[in-house]
C-alpha cells in the first residue's frame, strides 16, 4: 500500500514569506508526527496528532509554526514570517497509534528560506 | 529528559568486517528503542526496535541490536558489512506510550572495498 507522502518535496521561498507544507499519512494511522532535521543532525520533534488534536506540541519552536489536522488524515505545518534559520527538511511520519508503535516516515520536504 | 547518544559520528569498515554502530540512552520510564536507516535523498526506515521482552533484536538486511539496561546502551550490529549498508543510522527512544522519538545525531557508515 502506499506509505506516507509530503509535498512539495522541495520548497525555495524568501525570508518573511509564508510557507505551508503537507503530509498524507498511511491510511488508517491514527497518530501523526512533524520532525525538523537539519543538516549533520538527527531529527527534532515538533508536534504529534493523535486523531484530529495536537496531542504534544512541545517541539514547535516558536509561534510562528503552526499545524493542523482537520480530518484527521491530512495534515498542514504552516511556518509564519519564515527566517533563514528555519531551512531544513521537515519530515511527517505515521503510526497506527501512538502508543509506542512503529512511526513510518515520509521522504520529506526540503525547505530553503533565502 | 529523555536523551540519546551515538559515539563516532562517522564510521569505516571495509566490506565483509563486523559493524558495530553505538548507541546510549538516558529514559526515566522504560524505553522503546529503535535503529532507523537513512539513504542519501530518502526517507528514514526502521531497521528493529526494542518494546519488550526478548533483549535481542532481529532486524531487516543481517542487523540485530541488544538493549542492556544497565549499560544503557543498545548498540546496533552487523556481522559482515555489505557495499549496500553504507547510509546513515539513527538510534531513538521513546518513553512508553508517548509516542514522540528522541533521535541521536546519527552516525554515517561508509564501507570500503
Amino acid at each position: 500500500g502506499a506509505g506516507v507522502s509530503q509535498t512539495p518535496s522541495n520548497k525555495v521561498t524568501e525570508k518573511g514569506k509564508y510557507v505551508e507544507l503537507r503530509c498524507d499519512p498511511i491510511s488508517g494511522h491514527t497518530a501523526l508526527y512533524w520532525y525538523r532535521q537539519s543538516l549533520g543532525q538527527g531529527p527534532e520533534f515538533l508536534i504529534y496528532f493523535q486523531g484530529t488534536g495536537a496531542a504534544d506540541d512541545s517541539g514547535l519552536p516558536n509561534d510562528r509554526f503552526f499545524a493542523v489536522r482537520p480530518e484527521g488524515s491530512v495534515s498542514t505545518l504552516k511556518i509564519q514570517r519564515t527566517e533563514r534559520g528555519d531551512s531544513a527538511v521537515y519530515l511527517c511520519a505515521s503510526s497506527l497509534t501512538s502508543g509506542g508503535e512503529t512511526q513510518y516516515f515520509g521522504p520529506g520536504t526540503r525547505l530553503l528560506v533565502l | 529528559a529523555q536523551s540519546v547518544t551515538q559515539l563516532g559520528s562517522h564510521v569505516s569498515v571495509s566490506e565483509g568486517a563486523l559493524v558495530l554502530l553505538r548507541c546510549n540512552y538516558s529514559s526515566s520510564v522504560p524505553p522503546y528503542l529503535f535503529w532507523y536507516v537513512q539513504y542519501p535523498n530518502q526517507g528514514l526506515q526502521l531497521l528493529l526496535k526494542y518494546t519488550t521482552g526478548a533483549t535481542l533484536v532481529k532486524g531487516i538486511n543481517g542487523f540485530e541490536a541488544e538493549f542492556k539496561k544497565s549499560e544503557t546502551s543498545f548498540h546496533l550490529t552487523k556481522p559482515s558489512a555489505h557495499m549496500s549498508d553504507a547510509a546513515e543510522y539513527f538510534c531513538a527512544v521513546s518513553d512508553h506510550g508517548r509516542g514522540k522519538l528522541i533521535f541521536g545525531q546519527g552516525t554515517e557508515l561508509s564501507v570500503k572495498p
